[in-house]
């Protein structure tokens, strides 16, 4: 079983940075990958990348280089999005969602973090 | 790969069968092809992986089914909580990709 936790909702100002942070638990942290989801507003799902969680190595989607960083500590098995230089385009909401170990389908959703960019 | 989902919208009574369409731009092997359900407020969830494996949990109103490039989603007899919106997915290679969305309303 298991669960993804996300960190709240986050007010920022064009130009700040945000870490949106996603706890894990209930199963080995490090044993399935970890998916980044974004949904802006009345939107459609958008794959932003995945982190390796046994090796740290993060794949990016295209669009999401640059300001966009996924990072881990895995002492407390929570996995990190930090975007800089926000933009008001970046304005969605945004989701953890593990990988499945045997089919790579995303099996467990956090319940999402609501960023919001405005001036 | 992009996916396109047809109908945009769907609009049917509780009890009636929903078909819904996933067409993908280039071949999607069986294993790489999943369903989710969202609805209003939420995080999506995993109905269906591997094309027609239903994910742990999920009814067994939902089959999914297809093969190559053209896959289909149908709930037999809809339910008032099967109203939301329908997403497939290409995963197990970067780029994972989601179709647009398949609204599901109540008529």
């Amino acid at each position: 079983q298991g669960q993804l936790l996300q960190t709240g909702s986050e007010l920022k100002k064009p130009g700040a940075s945000v870490q949106v942070s996603c706890k894990a638990s209930g199963y080995p942290f490090n044993t399935h990958g970890m998916n980044w989801v974004r949904q802006a507003p009345g939107q459609g799902l958008e794959w932003m990348g995945w982190i390796n969680t046994n090796t740290g190595d993060p794949t990016y989607a295209q669009g999401f280089t640059g300001r966009f960083v996924f990072s881990l500590d895995t002492s407390v098995s929570t996995a990190n999005l930090q975007i800089t230089s926000l933009e008001t385009e970046d304005t969605a909401i945004y989701y953890c969602a593990r990988k499945n170990l045997l089919s790579d389908a995303f099996d467990m959703w956090g319940q999402g973090t609501l960023v919001t960019v405005s001036a | 790969t992009v996916l396109t989902q047809s109908p945009g919208t769907l609009s049917l009574s509780p009890g009636e069968r929903a078909t819904l369409f996933c067409w993908a731009s280039q071949s999607v092997p069986n294993m790489f092809l999943g369903w989710y359900q969202q609805k209003p407020g939420q995080a999506p969830r995993l109905l269906i992986y591997a094309t027609s494996s239903r994910a742990a949990g999920v009814p067994d109103r939902f089959r999914g089914s297809g093969s190559g490039t053209d896959f289909t989603l149908t709930i037999s007899s809809l339910e008032p909580e099967d109203f939301a919106t329908y997403y497939c997915q290409r995963y197990g290679t970067s780029p994972v990709t989601f179709g647009q969305g398949t609204r599901l309303e109540i008529k």
